[in-house]
């Protein structure tokens, strides 16, 4: 079962290119969330969605850009990456908002994100 | 801010004993928890679940402790096994909050 996929598994890039990780997800969950994952940081809010069109930020945005013009998909992008922005991202979804007691994150995979 | 926190960055048990990770919170109005596994590789799992109107909650063979007191929760394996290996996250829900995580490594 696809559930949440996230793509690409690896990125190589360059200090000051635009990158996008994808996110897509096949539940209609109506949130979803961009944590990054860094040795002693643990998994840090970036942006997270409560629904198509609408997106909020976490706990550390700056560098980031997201949008969610369908329920699925969630794309994450780095406008201009820099060395700090390497880290594992990844990408979850929640039927939060539909069954409050249901607030479990469903994780995709992550993407290695390298920036030289 | 809120935070969530773990008192051991790394855990290593024996084969078959039981293993502790605990975890302090600081929101005293978090009112939902969950306990998160990730294996290598992997992104994070959900294990258990607790609402703060509860003490305790048990599932196969872990058992989650909550102290609204103190503002701390622990996650308990029994006879822990090789498959556990793994780095365990506590969440506060409300606030999408992760702790930093314990790595339990289980020896043979």
């Amino acid at each position: 079962d696809a559930g949440i996929t996230q793509s690409p598994r690896y990125k190589i890039t360059e200090t000051g290119r635009q990158v996008t990780l994808m996110c897509h997800q096949t539940w209609s969950h109506s949130y979803m969330f961009w944590y990054r994952q860094d040795l002693g940081h643990g998994l840090r809010l970036i942006y997270y969605s409560a629904a198509a069109d609408i997106t909020d930020k976490g706990e550390v945005p700056d560098g980031y850009v997201v949008s969610r013009s369908k329920t699925e998909n969630f794309p994450l992008t780095l406008e201009s990456a820099t060395r700090s922005q390497t880290s594992v991202y990844f990408c979850a979804s929640s039927e939060r908002g539909h069954r409050e007691a249901n607030e479990k994150l469903f994780f995709g995979s992550g993407t290695q994100l390298s920036v030289l | 801010g809120e935070s969530v926190g773990l008192h051991l960055p790394t855990l290593s048990v024996q084969e078959g004993d039981n293993s502790i990770i605990n975890c302090a919170y600081s929101n005293s109005a978090s009112d939902y928890f969950i306990w998160y596994k990730q294996e290598s590789g992997k992104g994070p799992q959900f294990i258990i679940d607790i609402r703060s109107n509860m003490d305790k909650r048990q599932g196969q063979r872990v058992t989650v402790l909550l102290n609204k007191t103190v503002k701390h929760l622990s996650l308990q394996i029994a006879a822990t096994q090789p498959g556990d290996s793994a780095v365990y996250f506590c969440a506060e829900t409300q606030n999408f909050v992760f702790g930093p995580g314990t790595r339990l490594s289980v020896l043979p």
